[in-house]
């Protein structure tokens, strides 16, 4: 079944602007971890948030995490055109393991 | 260098003609698991193993097999593989179930 949905679908912006993805799920979640893919290679964790919390930074990437909402918004700040490359949302749900969604496409043009 | 390891990497068979797709972690990592991924419908989970012998299906197991008769080796068979199980695969790895996930390069396979 499909849980994590990711919005948008793709996402276009200029080097130097931020991006905000937005994810959706459904059940009850242990954490939430988000994913880069580039083309068609293997993906590539960047951060994971836990149920019990709210917001986490690395680098340039600003996570949030509302479980009253069961949604999720992954920002990358200061975009780069390194950064174009699909994101997947990823729920690590009690019961059903890890569910992806269909990820957001970002290009970051130059 | 630790890594999740795939063969082969591409694969065109015929219908019917059983396939292993390899998968090898050096992380001495529990948990494995094999996805599939397809345009517009993101990773799908096959099968997933916490533990050596233990394994448990995902969303899409119809048509796969697994066995985990060691930690670091998580291999993927398809008995009697059909079209619409052309796909891109990949297997991953981690320390434990619910951990942050390592994934190889992925197995591209196209069955005629």
């Amino acid at each position: 079944s499909q849980q994590g949905e990711e919005d948008p679908q793709a996402l276009s912006i200029q080097e130097g602007e931020n991006a905000t993805m937005n994810c959706s799920y459904k059940t009850s979640i242990n954490n939430l971890q988000w994913y880069r893919q580039n083309s068609g290679r293997g993906l590539v964790h960047l951060i994971l948030i836990r149920s019990n919390e709210r917001e986490k930074h690395s680098g340039r990437l600003r996570v949030t995490l509302d479980t009253s909402k069961k949604s999720s918004s992954l920002l990358i700040t200061a975009s780069r055109a390194a950064d174009t490359a699909s994101y997947f949302c990823a729920t690590a749900d009690y019961g059903q393991n890890f569910v992806f969604g269909p990820g957001t496409r970002l290009s970051v043009l130059p | 260098e630790a890594q999740v390891t795939q063969n082969p990497r591409y694969l065109i068979t015929v219908t019917g003609k059983k396939l292993t797709v390899t998968c090898s972690q050096n992380m001495n990592h529990e948990y494995m698991s094999w996805y599939r991924q397809d345009p517009g419908l993101g990773l799908r989970q096959i099968y997933y193993s916490m533990n050596v012998e233990v394994t448990d299906k995902g969303d899409v197991p119809e048509g796969y097999k697994v066995s985990r008769k060691e930690k670091r080796n998580f291999p993927l068979i398809l008995e009697s593989p059909s079209p619409n199980q052309t796909s891109l695969y990949f297997c991953a790895s981690s320390l434990q179930e619910f951990y942050e996930q390592y994934f190889g390069p992925g197995t591209r396979l196209t069955v005629t």
